[in-house]
């Protein structure tokens, strides 16, 4: 089964652009989370999508926005790019249903440098 | 809210020998799960090992174990015979249901196998 694929895995944009980054997640997994990590703040939860509805939001400005498609594909997009959005995006899947705990796969990352 | 710790930023051991992670965390509820993730050089984020708050019983995979201590709210990692695999970023994490099973995170420890 192929894990999780994040595309691109690089990406250089410069202040005040947007960018759109994307995930796919594992066959059959439904839920997919995504984290923003850096060295001064580590790693932090941005928001999770299952069946197409954000369930979870993190604590990050309205700049930072996600979707999630019918095949479960998930993008987040982050407007206005500012030097601090500089980072490596983790996107993960799970099965994750009504509830209970299912093991989070995570993909390779975007790592997006703001110039 | 819930907070995670790891006070060692780096540690360095020789191939072979064991090595102790620490962890520590923050909460008031009873029911959650803790994890250790590996993050190799190439990025992708790896589970090691899960443990469940009720389980009094500490969990293994292999060469790697915990040192799950609920009272004291400390979850070490021991990572046996070491190997130069095992060169990675180590993170703690915490996840509880009341929070729909989201992950925090501690800040990491960059571990170093020596030849």
């Amino acid at each position: 089964k192929a894990g999780v694929t994040q595309t691109p895995r690089y990406l250089i944009k410069t202040r005040g652009q947007q960018v759109t980054l994307s995930c796919s997640p594992i066959s059959g997994h439904r839920s997919v989370s995504w984290y923003q990590q850096t060295p001064g703040q580590g790693l932090q939860f941005l928001f999770e999508y299952f069946s197409e509805t954000q369930r979870n939001k993190g604590n990050f400005p309205g700049r930072f926005s996600g979707r999630q498609f019918s095949n479960s594909r998930s993008e987040m997009n982050v407007s206005t790019l500012e030097l601090g959005d500089s980072a490596l995006y983790l996107c993960a899947s799970s099965l994750q249903g009504s509830g209970g705990y299912n093991e989070q796969f995570f993909g390779p990352g975007t790592r997006l440098t703001v110039l | 809210a819930q907070t995670v710790t790891q006070s060692q930023p780096e540690m360095s051991v020789q191939e072979a020998e064991t090595v102790t992670l620490s962890c520590t965390y923050d909460t008031s509820e009873n029911n959650y799960y803790l994890f250790w993730y590996k993050q190799p050089p190439s990025r992708q984020m790896i589970l090691v090992i899960r443990q469940e708050a009720y389980k009094q019983q500490n969990a293994t995979e292999n060469r790697f174990s915990v040192n799950f201590q609920k009272a004291a709210k400390s979850f070490s990692l021991k990572i046996s015979d070491s190997q130069l695999g095992d060169t990675a970023m180590y993170f703690c994490a915490f996840m509880k249901p009341s929070s729909n099973y989201q992950l925090i995170w501690g800040a990491g420890t960059k571990l170093i196998i020596k030849p």
